[in-house]
């Protein structure tokens, strides 16, 4: 599976909208970019995932370069309730269990 | 249910004790998945059912750690002999399916295991 790397933590201001990125530089064609997150004590949170192009669902949008190497999860009005670890991970469409790997997420922390 | 359940929500025991562990996935559910968290770290894979059987167990990290599912419904993830290294966060997740159509894999609040 693709490696992915993010930044260990971020700070937003309450009711800005919050980037977080995420490089996939080694991404194959098959390959879907997930987003989770973890608010403490919590299990993981599904949030939005995609294969080349742009989505948006009542959480987030996530936008994925055109070369597909690296791809922004945007939360467009941030709450203090989205403080959270941010998981990026890529996964294959196909011929896979399906286990997600998880690396080490972006520690988002929203400021009032 | 609506979602993933997990029980018990918090197990402390002793070191050389045995432990089960629950997962009632949702309904429908045909892929189950096992992870752990240790504290301050990332989501750990253990092992994957596919129905009831379970085709990857390679996260599995000692013959101590061994999972079952009946009836395409719950799982038992137990844990032989424990040790303090086991103290953990054990996550479980279902899916629709598994792997292919990029299936997205829904998780249960965990069980905190405290060995002592």
């Amino acid at each position: 599976d693709a490696k992915t790397t993010q930044p260990p933590s971020m700070d937003c201001a309450e009711g800005r909208a919050a980037n977080l990125p995420c490089n996939h530089s080694t991404i194959s064609g098959n390959e879907y970019v997930y987003w989770y997150r973890q608010i403490h004590s919590q299990g993981p949170q599904y949030i939005i995932h995609g294969l080349k192009n742009n989505e948006t669902n009542e959480m987030a949008s996530l936008i994925i370069t055109e070369d597909r190497k690296s791809s922004t999860l945007i939360l467009p009005h941030a709450t203090l309730r989205d403080t959270a670890v941010y998981y990026c991970i890529v996964r294959p469409y196909s011929g896979n269990t399906g286990k997600l790997i998880f690396g080490q997420g972006t520690t988002l922390q929203v400021k009032p | 249910g609506a979602g993933v359940s997990q029980s018990p929500s918090n197990k402390v025991t002793e070191k050389g004790k045995d432990v089960e562990l629950r997962c009632d996935p949702i309904s429908g559910h045909t892929a189950l998945y096992w992870y752990r968290q240790r504290l301050g770290q990332g989501l750990e894979f253990l092992i994957y059912f596919q129905g009831n059987s379970a085709p990857d167990k390679s996260g599995l990290p000692s013959d101590r750690f061994s999972a079952e599912r009946t009836g395409e419904s719950v799982s038992t993830l137990t844990i032989q002999r424990t040790q303090q290294e086991d103290s953990a966060v054990y996550l479980c997740a279902s899916s629709f399916l598994a792997g292919g159509q990029g299936e997205t894999q829904y998780f249960g609040p965990g069980t905190r295991l405290l060995v002592l």
